[in-house]
């Protein structure tokens, strides 16, 4: 069935270094994909999104990169703080589809 | 605005009792989510609303549990009878005019059924 997979349940890296969080996906359909942060004791935040039209998205300190041909999404955190530390979803949809969230990958920065 | 707001932020019961869960969304947002998250299933879509109207329940896991929102400001989510296997973390969610676009999360309701 459709489904948002990880590559990696645990990332662990050390303060300043770079993070990259991956993701596969199966629906080809899919046009929209959102991550989200998860700290400890609340509800998931979106910190950035990408659509199917693009294959690279910035924010601040935060790249997602889509590659559509073989369904991959990475999430990359630059200069990681302690702060950083979280669970990440990558999650999609299909035009205008709830979303359907993966199981997350936790980052753990080390000062 | 501060927020979605959810109550309580954690319950204890027993089995067999009647849980409910509330959620308070940001005002102006027309979409309203349920999500239940656990380890094995990760997060979950229960229900989701639009304008007050329930679109699909169709996560809803049995006749146990249920969600209204009677209006604009306020839902609930209320599993009777409990059983141990709903013991989870609930997610209120809203967002605007787009149901897979910019969620915003309240903290959870971490319930455990004895």
């Amino acid at each position: 069935g459709e489904s948002v997979g990880l590559h990696l349940p645990t990332l662990s890296v050390q303060e300043g270094d770079s993070a990259v969080i991956k993701c596969t996906y199966s629906d080809s359909a899919s046009n929209y994909f959102p991550w989200y942060k998860q700290e400890l004791g609340k509800g998931p935040q979106l910190i950035i999104d990408i659509r199917s039209n693009m294959d690279k998205r910035q924010g601040q300190r935060v790249t997602v990169l889509l590659n559509k041909t073989v369904k991959h999404l990475s999430l990359q955190i630059a200069a990681t703080q302690p702060g950083d530390s979280a669970v990440y979803f990558c999650a999609r949809s299909v035009g205008y589809s709830t979303l359907t969230f993966g199981k997350g990958t936790m980052l753990l920065v080390s000062p | 605005d501060a927020g979605v707001i959810q109550s309580p932020r954690h319950e204890v019961t027993e089995m067999g009792q009647e849980v409910t869960l509330r959620c308070k969304p940001i005002s102006g947002h027309d979409y309203l989510f349920w999500y239940r998250q656990t380890m094995m299933r990760g997060l979950e879509l229960l229900i989701y609303f639009n304008n007050n109207v329930p679109i699909d329940d169709s996560g809803m896991p049995e006749d146990r549990f249920s969600a209204k929102m009677p209006n604009a400001s306020f839902s609930t989510l209320k599993i009777q009878p409990s059983e141990p296997r709903d013991s989870a973390v609930y997610f209120c969610a809203s967002s605007f005019s787009r149901k897979n676009e910019k969620l915003f999360f309240g903290s959870g309701t971490q319930l455990s059924v004895l």
